[in-house]
């Protein structure tokens, strides 16, 4: 079983739809939950961190099920421009070990 | 700012061939990282720096060597390239996950083919 886990999609959306991705996560000690941006041959960017309570950020809302072990992401009004492969990450221990990145939920937000 | 930067952008190489990545980073940050990504894997971590003069291996250390050689400079070798090494090689940086928030900032790449 993979440490994350994602459906690596694609989702094919036209524009102005409602989206939503989940990622599950193996680690139930885990402590910090991301969700990175990744253009195509470009670069993982930070989208949003993700928190106990659930966090808004415009048209983009992140919630933590820490029972279920299982992060979502919420994509509201869909532009052309958030086509793009979604990445979830954790960081599984505060110790020596960086974050561990699922591979991917690709999107395609057509017109 | 910069912020971190990668050297080359696309190699190609033969099997046997050695040869360095080269990562800087502007931000003052004191971790640095080197993953790779492969289709279908998403990014795995290759070695990493907690500081200047510390490293640790990664998941997937084996084949690679590294170097912190101060706090900007953090590079990868590849001593013997292998065709299983051809990937996009991923510089990282950020501040300790001790501090409590640890976003990464990424380079834009290297892609490297091993023929």
């Amino acid at each position: 079983r993979k440490e994350v886990e994602q459906d690596p999609g694609p989702f094919n959306v036209p524009e102005g739809a409602t989206v939503a991705f989940n990622c599950t996560y193996s680690n139930s000690a885990s402590q910090s939950f991301f969700w990175y941006r990744q253009d195509c041959r470009k670069e993982p960017k930070l989208l949003m961190s993700v928190y106990s309570s659930g966090n808004e950020d415009g048209r983009f809302t992140a919630q933590l099920n820490r029972a279920s072990q299982y992060i979502s992401l919420l994509i509201r009004d869909s532009k052309l421009s958030d086509s793009a492969t979604y990445l979830c990450v954790v960081n599984m221990d505060t110790g020596r070990r960086a974050l561990t990145f699922g591979s991917g939920t690709r999107l395609q937000v057509q017109p | 700012n910069a912020g971190v930067t990668q050297t080359p952008k696309f190699q190609v190489l033969k099997t046997g061939q050695s040869m360095t990545l080269q990562c800087a980073q502007d931000m003052n940050h004191n971790s640095m990282y080197w993953y790779r990504q492969d289709p279908g894997m998403g990014l795995r971590l290759i070695y990493y720096s907690a500081s200047e003069g510390t490293t640790d291996k990664g998941e997937v250390p084996n084949g690679y060597n590294v170097s912190r050689l101060n706090k900007r400079e953090f590079s990868l070798r590849l001593e013997s390239a292998a065709p299983s090494q051809t990937s996009v090689y991923f510089c990282a940086s950020s501040e300790p996950p001790s501090a409590g928030y640890n976003e990464q900032f990424f380079g834009p790449g290297t892609r490297l083919t091993v023929l």
